[in-house]
């Protein structure tokens, strides 16, 4: 079975500072994507940033990039020039393909990350 | 056209009515799901429909009756909820059901309230 840990319920980061949320993650599953999603205070989902088990680089979109160290099984998220925007709760989430048909997303506990002055 | 809506933003039913919530989307998407998030937890997932088919079911209440009309509508019908099926009812679409790559769009979501 697939498990996804991240072990920072809270964070606080000063603006226009970079922070790195942490997430790792167990599967026996050679080929796996991992994905992270930002849900701020309204609810709705916001996918920010995806990587493949066998993407050569690390993944970047924008202000996002990930961490990616697959030896130790990683995908830690960092968000540079945090903006006051940036605070929400942040998901690192895990997909499998089911033999039936779509994509099973499996998401860890959550950060919540606040943004200050 | 880019997102997933949902509706009705807000539901308070009584343990004996009848609703439905709904889920639209106009991107092609083949593969649509069903999440319930309680305050303070993950997403967890309930239902995926694979081109119009419901391909998992993660052992969800009979109270729960998911239906997909079309490629573009999810429906969840609700009937005798309890009090603790409370939570963010969450929608998502993605392109391919079959490509991991392909991330999951999620709507803003319906808050029900079960009394």
């Amino acid at each position: 079975a697939q498990k996804i840990t991240q072990t920072q319920p809270g964070m606080f980061v000063q603006e226009k500072e970079a922070v790195t949320l942490d997430c790792t993650y167990d599967t026996s599953d050679p080929s796996y994507g991992l994905f992270w999603y930002k849900q701020p205070s309204s609810g709705e989902m916001i996918f920010l940033i995806y990587q493949g088990s066998y993407d050569q680089q690390n993944a970047t979109e924008g202000r996002y990039s990930l961490n990616f160290q697959k030896a130790r099984k990683s995908a830690n998220l960092v968000i540079s020039a945090s903006q006051l925007g940036d605070s929400a709760m942040y998901f690192c989430a895990m997909r499998e393909i089911s033999t039936g048909g779509g994509n099973k997303l499996t998401f860890g506990t959550g950060t919540q990350l606040k943004v200050e002055l | 056209d880019t997102e997933v809506t949902q509706t009705p933003k807000h539901l308070v039913m009584g343990m004996t009515n009848k609703k439905s919530l709904k889920c639209e989307q106009h991107m092609g998407h083949r593969a649509m799901y069903w999440y319930k998030q309680k305050a303070k937890k993950p997403p967890e997932l309930m239902f995926v429909y694979s081109y119009e088919k419901l391909s998992i079911n993660e052992s969800v209440p009979s109270r729960f009756s998911p239906e997909c009309p079309n490629s573009s509508l999810l429906n969840l019908h609700l009937h005798a909820l309890q009090p603790e099926d409370s939570a963010l009812y969450l929608c998502a679409s993605s392109q391919d059901p079959g490509v991991r790559s392909n991330e999951q769009f999620f709507g803003p979501g319906t808050r029900l309230t079960v009394l």
